[in-house]
């Protein structure tokens, strides 16, 4: 049974640039959550997906969209790529419940010149 | 507005002692709090989850208590061993989950 997948590992981007992180939900889950998480810090929570629409979202631009596929993998774009956008970006998947612990997956280094 | 802290940055304890890490917050009342475990370059990992009506979790060598009134909640891990060395984050949730900024646990032999 894999668990969270997360591709790809590390990018290296430019500032002004996009880019699009990708994410596979543990076996059987169908909510998935995005966090960032800067050096040092706690995960922030960007947005949930859940049945294919955004369910909740945390304090973050527009500049942060995502979508969730029909079989629950998801996305996260970020436009216009800013040097504070550097961070490890995770993905979490779980059960439609608040309550459900998280399945993280390893993350996506994020690098913004 | 909202906060969550996890009141020592780092933490350095002898092997075999008990680890005590505290998560503190305001301005929310979660339904559940849970705790995990993240090692460096990796996600994190679950370790507990204690509800809003619940004061006291174990399992195996960790313990979790939450006090909603003090809207606090204490980790412990009993007889430490240099494999507990990690970053410990407190995390709160309602209708989606909010985490702290970690404490540092390193356990020296």
């Amino acid at each position: 049974d894999a668990g969270v997948t997360q591709s790809p590992t590390h990018l290296i981007k430019t500032r002004g640039q996009q880019v699009t992180l990708r994410c596979s939900p543990k076996s059987g889950h169908d909510t998935v959550s995005w966090y960032q998480q800067a050096l040092g810090q706690g995960p922030q929570f960007i947005f949930q997906y859940y049945e294919e629409e955004e369910r909740q979202r945390g304090n973050f631009p527009d500049r942060f969209s995502g979508h969730q596929f029909p079989n629950y993998s998801s996305e996260l774009n970020v436009n216009a790529l800013l040097l504070g956008d550097s961070a490890l970006y995770l993905c979490a998947s779980s059960w439609d419940r608040a309550d459900e612990k998280l399945f993280f997956g390893s993350g996506t280094q994020l690098s913004v010149l | 507005s909202q906060k969550i802290e996890q009141n020592s940055e780092a933490l350095n304890i002898q092997e075999g002692k008990t680890a005590t890490l505290t998560c503190n917050y305001t301005n929310y009342s979660p339904a559940y709090l849970q705790w995990y475990r993240q090692d460096p370059g990796r996600g994190p990992v679950f370790l507990l989850l204690i509800r809003e009506n619940e004061k006291e979790k174990r399992k195996e060598r960790l313990k979790v208590t939450f006090d909603t009134t003090l809207k606090q909640s204490l980790f412990h891990i009993t007889a430490s061993q240099p494999a507990d060395s990690a970053t410990y984050l407190c995390a709160l949730s309602r209708n989606d989950m909010r985490f702290g900024a970690g404490t540092r646990l390193t356990v020296k032999p």
